[in-house]
């Protein structure tokens, strides 16, 4: 079983440069989530979908977009990379309305220079 | 805000001892709450879930909840080396629009001493 999956694992930007980080789970969970993880910041939400075709911002959104491209996929995106994003991202996914707890993927160490 | 505290350690505790994690949460409508482990470089891993007051064991682990204490524990029973990691507690709640959380504690990084 996959479960969550992340691309790519290691990614180093220029500051200014777009990329998309990409999620996607194998659980037929309704709900998905981006966090960021930081020294000392503990898991931070960026954003989550509670269901395919809906989206909202977490905690921390300024400077990210993301798709909920269809049930299994949801991405991540960033359109000007700035240093204070270099950070570990990870996606999860749970079931709406429930209280399993969340799958998380392996992360996506990024770097911004 | 709602806001899961935890001490960030680092804990130190010999092999073969019992190992006490704690957690307060801030919202009182938080219904369940869940322990993850986090090993350095790697993703969150749940090992504990527990949703009513009192304990919960499975294996060397118990949960514990106090719900009008709203505080939360872990204990790991006959640590050891491999137990060395960072955990995580977190309480699900509502958040609004439909959606339930989960908030994440700042997680107490606990080192078993062989």
């Amino acid at each position: 079983n996959a479960g969550v999956t992340q691309t790519p694992k290691f990614q180093v930007l220029k500051t200014g440069q777009s990329m998309t980080l990409q999620c996607a789970q194998d659980m037929n969970h309704n709900s998905m989530y981006w966090y960021r993880q930081d020294p000392g910041m503990g898991l931070r939400l960026i954003y989550y979908s509670a269901s395919e075709g809906t989206t909202d911002k977490g905690e921390v959104p300024n400077g990210y977009n993301v798709s909920r491209l269809n049930k299994r996929e949801f991405s991540l995106r960033l359109e000007s990379a700035a240093p204070s994003q270099t950070s570990v991202y990870f996606c999860a996914s749970s079931e709406q309305g429930t209280a399993y707890g969340y799958t998380f993927g392996s992360g996506t160490r990024l770097t911004v220079v | 805000q709602k806001e899961v505290e935890q001490n960030s350690g680092p804990l130190s505790v010999p092999e073969g001892a019992i190992a006490s994690l704690n957690c307060t949460y801030s919202d009182r409508g938080s219904q369940s709450f869940f322990w993850y482990r986090q090993y350095s470089g790697k993703s969150p891993e749940l090992i504990m879930s527990i949703y009513s007051n009192g304990d919960k064991e499975d294996g060397r682990f118990t949960a514990q909840l106090n719900k009008a204490s709203q505080y939360v524990s872990l204990l790991i029973r006959d640590s050891q080396p491999s137990d060395s990691a960072t955990y995580l507690c977190a309480a699900f709640a509502y958040s609004g629009a439909g959606s339930y959380q989960l908030t994440f504690g700042k997680g107490t990084k606990l080192s078993v001493i062989p």
